[in-house]
């Protein structure tokens, strides 16, 4: 079946330090990939995504791509906030728009100032 | 952006209750919702689709009759925990999926989610 793997946590950085956070997938076909953020005591908030090989997903200073060749798709920011301490799930759906998602286990990172 | 509420956000029953859990797709319609659960430091587990006005899709392994899904109408859709025991005990999230413009342009938005403790 699809599964996940991401970067065990936490992960602690310096304000404005560079983020990596990997992702590695397993999927039949062509699946579609997210990175969901979640905020201390809120609920699941999409970040980026990408629906085919080589697209670049971006948003707020995040960036992943789609590397079907690595099956792969790490987040990065090239200056990190303290504002970006959350929770981060690399998640992937392996069929159509109605299908549920399988997630990683989510990577906790810390930003100190 | 669109907004999915839960109710409630936490509930603490005694072995052998019943518990339901609502999940509320508050700005827009949803046909399909998904339940999930989470153990801690574990990912997200799906446990069923529920499709508004059919019959839920149960994921392997998950006891249709014991996690009962109604989706009565395109905003809300509910989790009973029958008979529950503290092995039930876990953070169950829900999520409801927009349709946009496109293919490969729905979005799942999140619930965010109900902590039970079964005693």
């Amino acid at each position: 079946g699809d599964s996940v793997t991401q970067m065990e946590g936490p992960v602690t950085l310096s304000e404005e330090a560079f983020l990596t956070i990997n992702c590695t997938y397993t999927a039949t076909g062509y699946p579609s990939l997210f990175w969901y953020v979640q905020y201390p005591g809120e609920g699941l908030q999409l970040l980026l995504k990408a629906t085919k090989a080589d697209d670049k997903g971006s948003n707020k200073g995040f960036e992943a791509t789609y590397r079907k060749e690595t099956t792969s798709f790490h987040l990065e920011k090239g200056s990190v906030q303290v504002s970006d301490s959350a929770v981060y799930f690399c998640a992937l759906r392996g069929g159509g728009g109605a299908d549920g998602l399988t997630f990683g286990k989510g990577t906790h990172l810390i930003i100190q100032p | 952006g669109a907004v999915v509420s839960q109710h409630p956000s936490w509930v603490i029953c005694k072995s052998g209750t019943s518990v339901k859990i609502e999940c509320r797709s508050l700005d827009f319609q949803a046909t399909t919702m998904f339940w999930y659960r989470q153990f801690p430091k574990q990912s997200l587990m799906l446990m069923a689709t529920s499709n508004e006005g059919s019959k839920a899709t149960y994921e392997q392994g998950v006891e249709k009759d014991k996690f009962l899904i109604n989706h009565a109408s395109l905003t809300l859709s509910t989790l009973t925990v029958t008979s529950a025991h503290p092995e039930d005990s876990s953070f169950y999230i829900c999520s409801a999926l927009r349709l946009a413009g496109g293919p490969y342009q729905e979005t799942q938005y999140f619930g965010p989610g109900t902590r039970l403790l079964v005693l």
